[in-house]
């Protein structure tokens, strides 16, 4: 069964860093999105992407965070310049459709970022 | 703002039982409704997707109700097994594409 890749599993920085975290959506998916979850926390929503461009991003998605589709495969993460506060698991997901309704959310298994 | 609130934050049962779990959102304009599964330290599976025009969804032993009106949805788990054992999250998608997660209930399900 298709499923979402995401690596690293797990990713160690140092504060300051750049970190680039990348996802392999499933295939024939048209929308991606990147969420994360700090420790003991909701999982939040950071930014949702469809077309080659942000479709939506949250208060959280600042200008340290990036999101690009280099190739027909890949869709990655960018931090430029790691907090403390970065520490989390960051999850990948996409969906097969553009549309609210049907919109079912498939997550990869996530990468641990660790800011120290 | 959307607020999701799982109730209860935990919980313990023996093997054999039946269950529910509870989700309550504070904006009831939301496409769809999704359960999910998270085991420790892993990703989100996702166990039911119930579209807003859909009053139920089930799945093998689970299956998923959604009082849209009222905010409410409710997962049941028939006859539990140790291998449920996880957290389960629920997720509303009120903005177009926006996922607005609870923060889930955690589940023992003891042999």
């Amino acid at each position: 069964e298709p499923e979402v890749t995401q690596t690293p599993s797990h990713q160690v920085t140092q504060m300051g860093q750049e970190v680039i975290l990348r996802c392999v959506p499933i295939s024939n998916h048209l929308y991606f999105y990147w969420y994360r979850q700090i420790l003991g926390q909701k999982v939040e929503f950071l930014v949702s992407f469809y077309n080659n461009e942000i479709s939506e991003k949250s208060e959280i998605f600042d200008d340290q965070f990036s999101v690009e589709r280099p190739d027909g495969s890949n869709f990655t993460l960018k931090i430029r310049s790691t907090k403390l506060e970065d520490s989390a698991m960051y999850f990948c997901a996409s969906s097969p459709t553009a549309s609210g309704s049907y919109n079912e959310q498939f997550f990869g298994p996530g990468t641990r970022l660790t800011v120290l | 703002k959307q607020e999701v609130t799982q109730i209860p934050a935990a919980l313990s049962v023996p093997e054999g039982e039946n269950l529910v779990l509870n989700c309550s959102f504070t904006d009831s304009a939301i496409y769809n409704l999704q359960w999910f599964r998270q085991d420790p330290g892993k990703g989100l599976t996702s166990l039911l997707l119930i579209q807003s025009s859909q009053r139920e969804q089930t799945s093998g032993r689970l299956n998923a109700s959604l009082d849209k009106s009222s905010g409410r949805s409710t997962l049941y788990i028939a006859a539990s097994q140790p291998g449920d054992s996880a957290t389960y999250l629920c997720a509303v998608t009120s903005g177009y594409s926006t996922l607005t997660f609870g923060k889930g209930t955690m589940l023992l399900v003891s042999p």
